[in-house]
């Protein structure tokens, strides 16, 4: 069965400084997908960056990078120069090549601070 | 704003009641999904419909169902609610349904539902 596991519960970032939100996952089908969501205070979830197991390079969106390490089975998020308005929770999830739900991590709590 | 829409935005109600969520996915996706999230279980996966047809089920308890109509949007129905039953409940839809890794989910605002 697949998993997610997303081992900080919580992370304190500088402003401007930039950060990593780790994420491990665990999974025998050979293609699989992985994505990162946002969830702000308000409560909804906002797309950010998605890997494919089989992408060549690490996926880029803006500020947001991810760092994909097929080997180690992990897919961890960079998010550069933080700002005030990247406190929320962030979760990893994956979906299976022919499956349809995603799998979420418990989620990572990032405050931002001045 | 993601393009999925999702209502009511707060439900508060009793135990043993019954409500409807409702879900219109963004333009031209033909795939719906519904997740729970609660404190305790996380977000999970509930069900999916695709063009109509129920696709893939997950943990959904009996006392839940769903359906899509012709026009594409969804609805959710909780029955015989039970405190634990409170939680926030997304609606989320895609282009297609067939399963393909890569195909993003976008998610509405949610409904948060309180049972007392």
């Amino acid at each position: 069965a697949q998993k997610i596991t997303q081992t900080q519960p919580g992370m304190f970032v500088q402003e401007k400084e930039a950060v990593t939100l780790d994420c491990t996952y665990d999974t025998s089908d050979p293609s699989y997908g992985l994505f990162w969501y946002k969830q702000p205070s308000s409560g909804e979830m906002i797309f950010l960056i998605y890997q494919g197991s089989y992408d060549q390079q690490n996926a880029t969106e803006g500020r947001y990078s991810l760092n994909f390490q097929k080997a180690r089975k992990s897919a961890n998020l960079v998010i550069s120069a933080s700002q005030l308005g990247d406190s929320a929770m962030y979760f990893c999830a994956m979906r299976e090549r022919g499956g349809n739900k995603l799998t979420f991590g418990t989620g990572t709590q990032l405050k931002v601070e001045l | 704003d993601s393009g999925v829409t999702q209502t009511p935005k707060h439900l508060i109600t009793a135990t043993g009641q019954r409500v409807t969520l409702r879900c219109s996915p963004r333009s031209g996706d033909l795939s719906v999904y519904w997740y729970q999230q609660s404190l305790d279980q996380g977000l999970q996966f509930l069900i999916q419909y695709y063009n109509g047809e129920e696709r893939a089920k997950g943990n959904i308890l009996e006392r839940f169902s769903a359906q899509q109509f012709p026009d594409l949007h969804s609805e959710l129905n909780l029955s015989s609610l039970e405190l634990g039953d409170s939680a926030l409940y997304f609606c989320a839809s895609s282009v297609g349904g067939r399963g393909t890794q890569k195909e993003t989910q976008y998610f509405g605002p949610g409904t948060r539902l309180l049972v007392l």
